[in-house]
């Protein structure tokens, strides 16, 4: 089993703040990065597939890089809103290139 | 509408009887599976699937089983279930293993 750890657990932030989460994740036979958000009731929803070393891809406020080298991306968000909280989950494709592993997420809340 | 469906959606049952979770996708997709989502410990997978007639186990398959007959369906069948199976459980579809995953709504299952 592969382990994928992100950090922070959890994390609080005002509205308007700037914030980033890491994943990391064992770099040998990387295939691909995958970012999830998930809101409470919901179903964890695609953010990111991300595959190249030095890869950076954007979707409005959010972005994330990738370093398959060293094993991390990071998820960044610009400018928090309450809409953003939520638990942001990472998983690694690798090996076979057949199951992917999920980290534990990082829940983020941010306050208004 | 593009999704993946999941029946039931609550569930409480006894230990020792058979039960089967259904999964549907509508998008074509080849790789199938299911994740069970307990507190802390993030989304693992218990068995996913390349494409029809093609199962493997995941991280956790231990008192589950999966069939995949037709293209669309992907059930989860547990034979005798037992208490520590009491569970949030996800399928999830997707066009390839590397591919970003849609997710069901999820089963909250409950084995008293």
């Amino acid at each position: 089993i592969l382990n994928v750890e992100q950090s922070p657990q959890s994390l609080h932030v005002q509205e308007g703040d700037s914030t980033n989460f890491t994943c990391s994740f064992p770099s040998s036979n990387f295939y691909a990065l995958h970012w999830y958000r998930w809101e409470t009731a919901k179903s964890p929803e695609a953010l990111f597939v991300m595959t190249l070393n030095g890869d950076e891809k954007k979707k409005g406020r959010i972005s994330a890089t990738l370093n398959t080298k060293e094993g991390y991306s990071y998820l960044y968000i610009k400018g928090s809103q309450p809409e953003d909280s939520a638990t942001y989950l990472c998983a690694s494709l690798s090996g076979s290139a057949r199951q992917l592993t999920f980290g534990s997420g990082t829940q983020l809340t941010v306050l208004p | 509408e593009a999704q993946v469906t999941q029946n039931p959606r609550y569930l409480i049952t006894v230990t020792g009887k058979k039960l089967t979770v259904t999964c549907s996708q509508n998008m074509n997709h080849e790789y199938m599976s299911w994740y069970r989502q307990d507190p802390g410990l993030g989304l693992r997978q218990i068995y996913y699937s390349m494409n029809v007639e093609v199962t493997d186990k995941g991280d956790v398959p231990e008192g589950y089983k999966v069939s995949r007959k037709e293209k669309r369906n992907f059930p989860l069948i547990l034979e005798s279930p037992s208490p520590n199976q009491t569970s949030l459980y996800f399928c999830a579809s997707s066009f390839t293993s590397a591919g970003e995953q849609f997710f069901g709504p999820g089963t909250r299952l409950t084995v008293l």
